[in-house]
C-alpha cells in the first residue's frame, strides 16, 4: 500500500519565477491538505482540497493556488516566487470529514529560492 | 500570540533520562490534540493522540488539561533514538471542516 508521495524531492528556482509541486494521497484517501514548513518552524496550513474544490484556506496569498484531480492527487502552484517561499513543502492526505485530522504526510519537496 | 506555543528547546539529556514537553494551545474550539515526532529533513509522523484521561504508550505519556489548554509529554527512560523534534497538534473543527494547527516544535537530543 503506497502512502503519500510528493515530487520532485528538491528544487531551485529564481525570484519571480512560478513552481508547480505535486501530490499523490495514500490509498483510500480523498481529501489533500498541503503545508509550508520554514527551517526551525512547525508546518503552516495552505489549503485543503476535497472534490476537486479547495475548502479551506489559510493565510497565505493568492500567489499560492492549487488543484486537485479526479484521481485525488494535487498540485500546489506558486507564483511570482519571493525568498521567503524558501521552505519544505509538506502535502499531507485524509480521508473526508470528520476524519480529515488523521493526516498522514508525504516526504516533502524542498524548495530553495535564490 | 500564537495558536499553539512550545518551547522550542533544545533538551539535552543523556540516555535513560526522563523529560517532559509542554505545549499550551489558544483557541478554545480545539477539539483534538496530537503529538508528532518529526526527525531532520523528514515529515511529521503522528506519535500519539492526547485525551484528557491521560494515555500511555511505551514509554511515552500525553496529558490533556481543557481547563488550562495544557498538553504535555512524557518520555521515560530516553533512547538515543528519540532524538528528534516533537510538534504539538490540535485540531481545529471549523465551518464543517477539520484544521491541524502545528507548534514551532521542541528539539530533544539525547546523547550517550
Amino acid at each position: 500500500d503506497a502512502g503519500v508521495t510528493q515530487s520532485p524531492t528538491h528544487l531551485i528556482k529564481t525570484r519571480g519565477q512560478q513552481v508547480t509541486l505535486r501530490c499523490s494521497p495514500k490509498s483510500g484517501h480523498d481529501t489533500v491538505s498541503w503545508y509550508q514548513q520554514a527551517l526551525g518552524q512547525g508546518p503552516q496550513f495552505i489549503f485543503q482540497y476535497y472534490e476537486e474544490e479547495e475548502r479551506q484556506r489559510g493565510n497565505f496569498p493568492d500567489r499560492f493556488s492549487g488543484h486537485q484531480f479526479p484521481n485525488y492527487s494535487s498540485e500546489l502552484n506558486v507564483n511570482a516566487l519571493l525568498l521567503g517561499d524558501s521552505a519544505l513543502y509538506l502535502c499531507a492526505s485524509s480521508m473526508d470529514t470528520p476524519k480529515t485530522y488523521e493526516q498522514y504526510f508525504g516526504p516533502g519537496t524542498r524548495l530553495t529560492v535564490t | 500570540r500564537k495558536e499553539v506555543e512550545q518551547d522550542p528547546g533544545p533538551f539535552n539529556v543523556p540516555e535513560g533520562a526522563t523529560v517532559a514537553f509542554n505545549c499550551t494551545y489558544s483557541n478554545s474550539a480545539s477539539q483534538s490534540f496530537f503529538w508528532y515526532r518529526q526527525d531532520c529533513r523528514k515529515e511529521p509522523k503522528l506519535l500519539m493522540s492526547v485525551y484528557s484521561s491521560g494515555n500511555e504508550d511505551g514509554r511515552f505519556t500525553a496529558q490533556l488539561n481543557r481547563a488550562s489548554q495544557y498538553i504535555s509529554l512524557l518520555i521515560r527512560d530516553s533512547k538515543l533514538s528519540d532524538s528528534a523534534t516533537y510538534l504539538c497538534v490540535v485540531n481545529i473543527f471549523s465551518g464543517g471542516y477539520n484544521k491541524l494547527i502545528f507548534g514551532a516544535g521542541t528539539r530533544l537530543a539525547v546523547h550517550p
